[in-house]
C-alpha cells in the first residue's frame, strides 16, 4: 500500500524558516517524480515543487523561487521541502503527493498534510 | 502561473447531471492533453479522479467523465449521490514542469 507522511509542520515567525519531510512506502520511492502542493486555509490547492527521481532537476512556483527548496533522499525514501524567510501568505496545509515516471502529469497519492503556520 | 478558473460552485439533486468546468489558456489546458481532477472531502487530502484529460483510475465511478475542448476542461457527473458532495479541482500541466490549480468548485448536492 502506497503511503505518503509528512511531518515537521508548525508554528514559526514571519522571516523564519522550517523543513517538511514525507516518508513514503509501498513503492520504489526512486522511479517516481515526487512534489508539494499547498492550501491556504479556506482556499485553494497550490502547486509548489517538483523533483526528478534522481534529484538533477527541480521546479518551483514563482512565488516561492529562492526561498524554498526541495530536495529528496532516495536511500531513506524521503522527500523534503526547506522554508527560509517565510512570510504570512506560507501558512497552509503542505502536501506531499507522488507523480509519475514520466513526469508530473498528475499525482496519484497524497499524504494527510503537514501544517505550518507563520505568525508573530 | 494563473490559477485556472472554475465556477465556485455548483448543485444539484440526487440522480441528476452536473458539469464543472476549468478554463484555462493555450499554454496549459489547451496547450497539453495532461488535464486532471481531484476531490477533496473536508478535512480531507485530495483524491484523484481524472488524469490526463479523461483517464479514471481504478475505483472512481464511472458515473464521471472527463472531456476537453479548446482551452477548457469539463468533469461531469451523472447520477449524483450525497458522497459526491465535495470540492474539486482541476490541475493542468503548464510546461517546463510547473502545473497550475483551478481554483475550485464545491458541490452541494441538494
Amino acid at each position: 500500500e502506497v503511503q505518503l507522511v509528512e511531518s515537521g509542520g508548525d508554528l514559526v515567525q514571519p522571516g523564519g524558516s522550517l523543513t517538511l519531510s514525507c516518508a513514503a512506502s509501498g513503492f520504489t520511492f526512486s522511479n517516481y517524480w515526487m512534489t508539494w502542493v499547498r492550501q491556504a486555509p479556506g482556499k485553494g490547492l497550490e502547486w509548489v515543487a517538483n523533483i526528478k527521481q534522481d534529484g538533477s532537476e527541480k521546479y518551483y512556483v514563482d512565488s516561492v523561487k529562492g526561498r524554498f527548496t526541495i530536495s529528496r533522499d532516495n536511500a531513506k525514501n524521503s522527500l523534503f521541502l526547506q522554508m527560509s524567510s517565510l512570510r504570512a501568505e506560507d501558512t497552509a496545509v503542505y502536501y506531499c503527493s507522488r507523480g509519475v515516471p514520466t513526469g508530473v502529469d498528475y499525482f496519484d497519492y497524497w499524504g494527510q498534510g503537514a501544517l505550518v503556520t507563520v505568525s508573530s | 502561473q494563473s490559477a485556472l478558473t472554475q465556477p465556485r460552485s455548483v448543485s444539484g439533486s440526487p440522480g441528476q447531471s452536473v458539469t464543472i468546468s476549468c478554463t484555462g489558456t493555450s499554454s496549459d489546458v489547451g496547450g497539453y492533453n495532461y488535464v486532471s481532477w481531484y476531490q477533496q472531502h473536508p478535512g480531507k487530502a485530495p483524491k484523484l479522479m481524472f488524469s490526463d484529460v479523461a483517464k479514471r483510475p481504478s475505483g472512481v465511478p464511472d458515473r464521471f467523465s472527463g472531456s476537453k475542448s479548446g482551452n477548457t476542461a469539463s468533469l461531469t457527473i451523472s447520477g449524483l449521490q450525497a458522497e459526491d458532495e465535495a470540492d474539486y479541482y482541476c490541475c493542468s500541466y503548464a510546461g517546463s514542469y510547473t502545473l497550475v490549480f483551478g481554483g475550485g468548485t464545491k458541490l452541494t448536492v441538494l
